[in-house]
């Protein structure tokens, strides 16, 4: 059985401040991670994703996440908050590389940004 | 690059009708799509599997007769809420995966679905 847990349901930055979202996983196989994000009235659009290839995913929009093993996490980061990052943001695992029809979603992160 | 479109993005109806959502993919042919549902603050949870030419597989707990799936082409599948009930209020979202190269998942933007 594969979980995901993001802390934080809420995360307020301030614009060019660092932003940290948090993502825990859980997985009896080895993990295949997943960042989505979702713009308002928009669908998801995938980020970044760890394959087993490299622990630190780069992604688009600057963002970028390191996979944690021992720590079984996840979690996103970009160096400088801008305005247009304000979204919600959803960590996801997955047994398949595809990341098909398996994944498992955690509850979200909404992220605002302020001026 | 490729789209998955989804209408409707918002709908309200009585209880005990029916309402069909759509999910479109626009530049590639899916096989395969997938029809999640998200109740507020919680996560995204796959109902079922969308299968082009065949019978859609549901997730544990999910009704099937309530939640009518077609996927009568290689471009769109229906997820229709048969009888609906308060209850079923709820954030609807497709995906679809794009056969060509990585097999990318795309998602459509949500259907907010509200049963009076």
């Amino acid at each position: 059985a594969q979980s995901v847990t993001q802390l934080g349901s809420h995360v307020s930055v301030s614009e060019g401040a660092l932003v940290l979202l948090r993502c825990n996983y859980s997985s009896s196989v080895p993990p295949y991670l997943f960042w989505y994000v979702q713009y308002p009235n928009q669908g998801l659009q995938l980020l970044l994703k760890y394959t087993s290839a490299a622990t630190l995913v780069k992604g688009i929009n600057g963002f970028e996440a390191e996979f944690k093993k021992s720590e079984t996490s996840f979690h996103l980061t970009k160096p400088s908050a801008h305005m247009s990052d304000a979204a919600e943001y959803f960590c996801a695992v997955s047994g398949t590389q595809g990341g098909s029809e398996k994944l498992v979603f955690g509850k979200g992160t909404k992220l605002t940004v302020n001026p | 690059g490729a789209v998955v479109s989804q209408h409707p993005s918002w709908v309200i109806c009585k209880s005990g009708t029916s309402v069909k959502i759509e999910c479109r993919s626009l530049d590639f042919q899916a096989t395969t799509m997938f029809w999640y549902r998200q109740f507020p603050k919680q996560s995204l949870m796959l109902m079922a599997t969308s299968n082009e030419g065949s019978k859609a597989t549901y997730e544990q707990g999910v009704e099937k007769d309530k939640f009518l799936i077609n996927h009568a082409s290689l471009t769109l599948s229906t997820l229709t809420v048969t009888s609906a009930h308060p209850e079923d209020s709820s954030f609807y979202i497709c995906s679809a995966r794009d056969p060509r190269g990585m097999k990318k998942l795309f998602f459509g933007s949500g259907t907010q679905l509200s049963v009076l």
